[in-house]
């Protein structure tokens, strides 16, 4: 049962515009959620979190928005640059276990430019 | 700051041998986390430690053991390697409280052959 849903493998956007990633989750326990950007032959490096008592976070071109009704959440790249290609992976984290997170699978962003 | 190692690089084991990957981290961090990354997948954790002294089993710890040596170091073995096990390895670390993110090492590329 997978608890983080990324149901996008792969994303293109051209350069300079908007990149949104989309990611669901069932687990209602959750209540801090976390972006990370991987890219290739290196370890997954935090992007933005959001707390699950607010609905939007941002930080410079990254926005975070958190939809608790529906379970979903987004990022938003706003402009889009071509070093933002990367493998974005999805986090939520319930507390439990020393807040341990449960990934998505991941989206593959690629900007064009 | 080296943030968080691990070694080695990369491994090649026949099946049935036995390893043992290496993680330090230098942030007196608290909790630590050992995940694997299979492709199309996201990073599930195999075993964690919420401080000193302390390990748990994570979402898959079959055919694994752990130790945390000190506050610094948590090593994750593989007592009897099999062809499933082949993986790229990260651990990460974190400070204690809900808001802390984890830092990840840069991985361990294993193939078990």
């Amino acid at each position: 049962d997978q608890q983080v849903k990324q149901n996008s493998p792969s994303l293109s956007v051209q350069e300079g515009r908007i990149s949104i990633l989309n990611c669901d989750y069932t687990n209602s326990m959750f209540d801090y959620f976390l972006w990370y950007k991987k890219y290739p032959a290196e370890g997954p490096t935090f992007l933005i979190s959001i707390s699950s008592i607010k609905d939007k976070n941002e930080d410079g071109r990254f926005t975070v928005f958190l939809n608790k009704s529906a379970k979903h959440l987004s990022l938003h790249i706003v402009p889009s640059q071509p070093g933002d290609s990367a493998v974005y992976f999805c986090a939520g984290s319930s507390g439990a276990g020393s807040y341990q997170l449960t990934f998505g699978k991941g989206t593959k962003l690629s900007v064009i430019p | 700051n080296a943030g968080v190692t691990q070694t080695p690089k990369f491994q090649v084991l026949k099946t049935g041998q036995s390893m043992t990957l290496q993680c330090a981290q230098d942030m007196n961090h608290n909790s630590m986390y050992w995940y694997r990354q299979d492709p199309g997948m996201g990073l599930r954790l195999i075993y964690y430690s919420a401080s000193e002294g302390t390990t748990d089993k994570g979402e898959v710890p079959n055919g694994y053991n752990v130790s945390r040596l000190n506050k610094r170091e948590f090593s994750l073995r593989l007592e009897s390697a099999a062809p499933s096990q082949t993986s790229v390895y990260f651990c990460a670390s974190k400070s204690s409280g809900k808001k802390e993110t984890q830092y990840f090492g840069p991985g361990t590329r294993l193939l078990v052959l």
